[in-house]
């Protein structure tokens, strides 16, 4: 067990909605990153917040958003959905925000859009 | 920018026999860091090992072992006596200097049938 949790595990929904995924890092990181993992892209970083703020953005889309909390969990908003959106995503944490200590992932979120 | 390459899209084993998964990076950075990580089929991101670029000890953690070399750019990774419960997507990642994002190479599925 990472100590990262991921909720809700699976979410199925249909093209044009939005959804919010969870993520609770682990005790003690103030670091949070986004993940998504496609059949066709692979694992492909999304954004990442430190204490708060957001600190690096990689291929996010604009109908994705995302925040971190003063609690320091995070919600990624996923917005008009497309099918192409399905996807597993993955929530890492760690400690600092940068290299010195390694990510750990959450279970994922597996969200299905039909 | 950073690219990891996993030339090996799958490899087939029968218990007890060795595998080795290549991973060949590209970076221009002089401090990066390298990682890898195990998919199994419940689809968790486990973390395995991580390598900073001054460090070229290879490293052995119970039937595992990772080569590290720098003159060509490799990081790889061999499981000893290979057991069913090593099947898995195995994932080398990279993550530079001022680089706070984990690029992902494609991943290996390694099958280890009884």
């Amino acid at each position: 067990d990472s100590g990262v949790t991921q909720t809700p595990k699976h979410l199925i929904t249909a093209t044009g909605q939005r959804v919010t995924l969870r993520c609770s890092p682990r005790s003690g990181d103030l670091s949070v990153y986004w993940y998504q993992q496609s059949l066709d892209q692979g694992l492909q970083f999304l954004i990442q917040y430190y204490n708060g703020e957001e600190r690096a953005k990689g291929n996010i889309l604009e109908r994705f958003s995302a925040q971190q909390f003063p609690d320091l969990h995070s919600e990624l908003n996923l917005s008009s959905l497309e099918l192409g959106d399905s996807a597993l995503y993955f929530c890492a944490s760690s400690v600092e925000a940068g290299n010195n200590s390694p990510l750990h992932f959450g279970n994922g979120t597996r969200l299905t859009v039909t | 920018a950073q690219k990891v390459t996993q030339a090996q899209t799958e490899i087939s084993v029968v218990e007890k026999e060795d595998v080795t998964l290549d991973c060949v990076y590209e970076t221009r950075d002089t401090t990066y860091y390298l990682f890898w990580y195990k998919q199994p089929p419940s689809g968790e991101l486990v973390f395995l090992i991580r390598r900073n670029s001054f460090d070229e000890q290879n490293e052995i953690s119970g039937r595992y072992s990772w080569n590290f070399q720098k003159s060509t750019s490799s990081f790889n990774f061999t499981i000893t006596a290979s057991q069913v419960v090593d099947s898995a997507v195995y994932f080398c990642a990279l993550s530079g200097e001022n680089d706070y994002k984990l690029s992902f190479g494609a991943g290996t599925t390694v099958t280890v049938r009884a």
